[in-house]
């Protein structure tokens, strides 16, 4: 499984877009990238998956470059119910849709100020 | 209201004691999975099942044992030969042709 690194925390203020960054350099052919988030004490959701250029969401958009080795996630005008864990993950789009390699990292904890 | 549904949300356990932790989908998904989170980490996968009476190992599977009888349940029994119990364990369930797991609220055990 292709492994990712994402930067361990970020600070932004309300109303602000935040991008979080994540690469996977060594990720494969057949791989898709997904990104969840978890608040403390619960269990993580699904926000946004994507393979490759953008993918847009009601919550978010997912930018993806030519190579794939890197992915952005775009959170626009956050809110401080936006401060989470947000995990980054690279995992097989196989037939059967079940991705049960999930690999979690430890996520950016995104803290979102006043 | 379809979901996930874990409980107790808290446990506490003393030492040697075998204990086993509830997860409950009426999603109707086919895949469930046992996930532990010890503080500032990751999800790290204990073990997974695809169908009903067929369960793997995941990456954390030592001290672990589950069961799959019933397609809505994936009891999850931390057994004494666990070293370090006490974490925070997250139950999912994904169907084919979706791209998500659906995670349960968690249940935080504690073993003293």
């Amino acid at each position: 499984l292709a492994k990712t690194t994402q930067p361990i925390s970020m600070d932004s203020y309300e109303g602000q877009e935040v991008n979080i960054t994540c690469s996977h350099n060594n990720i494969a052919t057949n791989d898709y990238i997904t990104w969840y988030q978890q608040f403390p004490s619960q269990g993580p959701r699904f926000i946004i998956q994507g393979y490759k250029t953008k993918v847009t969401n009601e919550v978010a958009s997912l930018f993806i470059p030519a190579d794939r080795k890197s992915s952005t996630l775009s959170l626009p005008r956050v809110s401080l119910s936006d401060t989470a864990v947000y995990y980054c993950l690279v995992a097989p789009g196989d037939s059967g849709g079940s991705n049960y390699k999930l690999t979690f990292g430890k996520g950016t904890l995104l803290t979102v100020n006043p | 209201d379809g979901g996930i549904t874990q409980s107790p949300k808290y446990l506490f356990r003393k030492e040697g004691q075998n204990v086993t932790l509830s997860c409950e989908q009426n999603l109707n998904h086919d895949a469930m999975y046992w996930y532990r989170q010890d503080p500032g980490q990751g999800l790290r996968l204990i073990y997974y099942s695809q169908i009903v009476n067929d369960f793997q190992k995941g990456d954390i599977a030592e001290g672990y044992s589950v069961s799959r009888e019933k397609k809505e349940s994936f009891p999850l029994t931390v057994t004494s030969a666990q070293k370090n119990p006490t974490a925070f364990y997250l139950c999912a369930s994904s169907t084919p042709g979706e791209d998500e797991q659906y995670f349960g609220p968690g249940t935080r055990l504690t073993v003293t």
